[in-house]
C-alpha cells in the first residue's frame, strides 16, 4: 500500500527566510502534486512533478522530485505572510487502465509571522 | 471555462439519515473522483466514475456510492450515516483521453462539502 509521509506536520516560519517541506513515499509513481489548502477551504493546485529530475517555480515556491529516493520537497523562499496555509503532497497511481487516484500526504501546516 | 462546483456546501444530517451531495465537473473533464477530507488530515480517495461508471475504488464501504451522469456531473451518496462521516467532502475532475491513454495531469477540485453528523 502506497503511504506518503510529510515532515515536518507544523512549521512556524519568519517572515523572509527560508524553509523547506519533504515529502516521501513508499512506492514508484510517475506523478507528484503540490497542493495549498486555506482553512475551511478547497485544494489549489501548485505543481504537477512528472519526471525525475523535475523543478518547478512559481513566485516564493520551488518544487522538485527524486523519483530514486522517492522524495520531493517544496522549497520556500523569503517566507511571507500570505504563504500561511496547509500544503499537501500527493502521489499519483493507476488503479486499472482508465482510473488514477492520488493518495495524500499528512499535509504541513505553515504559520508564517513577523 | 467554468471550474468544479459542489452543492451544497454546508450540510447536517443524523445518524442514520441518507445523504446526496453533487458535483458538476469543469468543462471538457470526463472524470470524477471523490474524496473524504476529516478535519486536521488528508483527502482520502472513494471512488473515481469515467463513463458513467465507477471505475476505481478506495477503502470505504458499500454504502457509500455514487452515479455519473451523460453530462459528467456527478452524485455521492451516503446511507446510514455515521458520526465518522463528518468531514469535508471534495470533488475532482481530470480530463482522461482513452485513445491516447493519457490523463490525469490535471485534477481540477472543487470548494467541497461540510458535511456534519450529529
Amino acid at each position: 500500500e502506497l503511504k506518503v509521509e510529510q515532515n515536518p506536520l507544523f512549521l512556524s516560519m519568519q517572515e523572509g527566510k527560508n524553509y523547506t517541506i519533504y515529502c516521501n513515499y513508499s512506492t514508484t509513481s510517475d506523478r507528484l502534486y503540490w497542493y495549498r489548502q486555506d482553512p475551511g477551504k478547497s485544494l489549489e493546485s501548485l505543481f504537477v512533478l512528472l519526471s525525475n529530475g523535475a523543478v518547478k517555480q512559481e513566485g516564493r515556491l520551488m518544487a522538485s522530485l527524486d523519483t530514486k529516493a522517492r522524495l520531493s520537497t517544496l522549497h520556500i523562499t523569503a517566507a511571507v505572510h500570505d504563504l500561511s496555509a496547509t500544503y499537501f503532497c500527493a502521489v499519483a497511481r493507476a488503479l486499472t487502465g482508465t482510473a488514477s487516484k492520488l493518495t495524500f500526504g499528512t499535509g504541513t501546516r505553515l504559520q508564517v509571522t513577523l | 471555462e467554468t471550474g468544479v462546483t459542489q452543492s451544497p456546501t454546508h450540510l447536517i444530517k443524523t445518524r442514520g439519515q441518507q445523504v446526496t451531495l453533487r458535483c458538476s465537473s469543469q468543462s471538457g473533464h470526463n472524470t470524477v473522483s471523490w474524496y473524504q477530507q476529516a478535519l486536521g488530515q488528508g483527502p482520502q480517495f472513494i471512488f473515481q466514475y469515467y463513463r458513467e461508471e465507477e471505475n476505481g475504488r478506495g477503502n470505504f464501504p458499500p454504502r457509500f456510492s455514487g452515479l455519473q451522469f451523460p453530462n459528467y456531473s456527478s452524485e455521492l451518496n451516503v446511507n446510514a450515516l455515521e458520526l465518522d462521516d463528518s468531514a469535508l467532502y471534495l470533488c475532482a475532475s481530470s480530463p482522461f483521453h482513452l485513445r491516447t491513454g493519457r490523463g490525469f495531469y490535471g485534477y481540477t477540485f472543487g470548494s467541497g462539502t461540510r458535511l456534519t453528523v450529529v
